[in-house]
């Protein structure tokens, strides 16, 4: 089945300490991208690739890094410099830009982090 | 900054009602928007991508409308059922990068 996979379902950080959340695509697609949401608020972008090898900050990079070695996978750290780490994180990809329309983004089940 | 806004914030309707809500956004500068359905324990799944003023789409019972002249998205649901009980988001894409500005979403519950 072609689809977007996300672990852990949950993860413990605890104080200074850095933590990787995995997101693994086997659409083929090459666009990747990272959200987090808070309560009450709309999902906001952290980072994004769009093809291999290659990534941008969103609006809310700081405290959070990201690698693109291969083109399935976007895996996102979680730093000790973020200081308000507890929220649920959502990776999507899409194709290629075209046509103008922006491409749909397909999301994965989410990660949810909590701080201990 | 650019602000996509979504009202209700939530709404409660009974099995078989048909209901509606609204996402606005600034008018300037469109490209595209999305409609998305989260349920809960699941992933967001896509509804609809539109993009000419005027658009109006449709799958089953949910139904979408653009006026991006005035900067606002109606989505429909006629007869509401059970199962359609989610948060709907809309999303404007920004940019020549194609990425998505999300609204904070409607929560929909349908009471049988």
């Amino acid at each position: 089945d072609g689809g977007i996979t996300q672990s852990p379902k949950y993860l413990f950080r605890k104080e200074g300490q850095n933590v990787t959340l995995s997101c693994e695509q086997n659409l083929n697609h090459d666009a990747m991208y990272w959200y987090r949401q808070d309560p009450g608020q709309g999902l906001r972008l952290i980072y994004y690739s769009q093809i291999v090898n290659d990534f941008q900050k969103g609006d809310i990079a700081e405290g959070y890094s990201v690698s693109r070695e291969k083109k399935e996978s976007f895996p996102l750290t979680v730093t000790s410099a973020q200081k308000n780490p507890t929220a649920f994180y959502l990776c999507a990809s899409s194709a290629p830009l075209g046509g103008g329309a922006g491409e749909t983004q397909y999301f994965g089940p989410g990660t949810r982090l909590l701080v201990l | 900054i650019l602000n996509v806004e979504q009202s209700p914030q939530s709404l409660h309707v009974q099995e078989g009602d048909s209901t509606n809500f609204t996402c606005s956004f600034p008018s300037s500068n469109f490209y595209a928007l999305h409609w998305y359905r989260w349920e809960t324990a699941k992933s967001p799944e896509a509804l609809f991508v539109m993009t000419l003023n005027g658009d109006e789409k449709k799958k089953g019972r949910i139904s979408a409308t653009l006026n991006t002249k005035e900067g606002y998205s109606y989505l429909y649901i006629k007869g509401s059922q059970p199962e359609d009980s989610a948060t709907y988001l809309c999303a404007l894409v920004w940019g020549s990068q194609g990425n998505l500005i999300f609204g904070k979403g409607t929560k929909l519950s349908v009471k049988p």
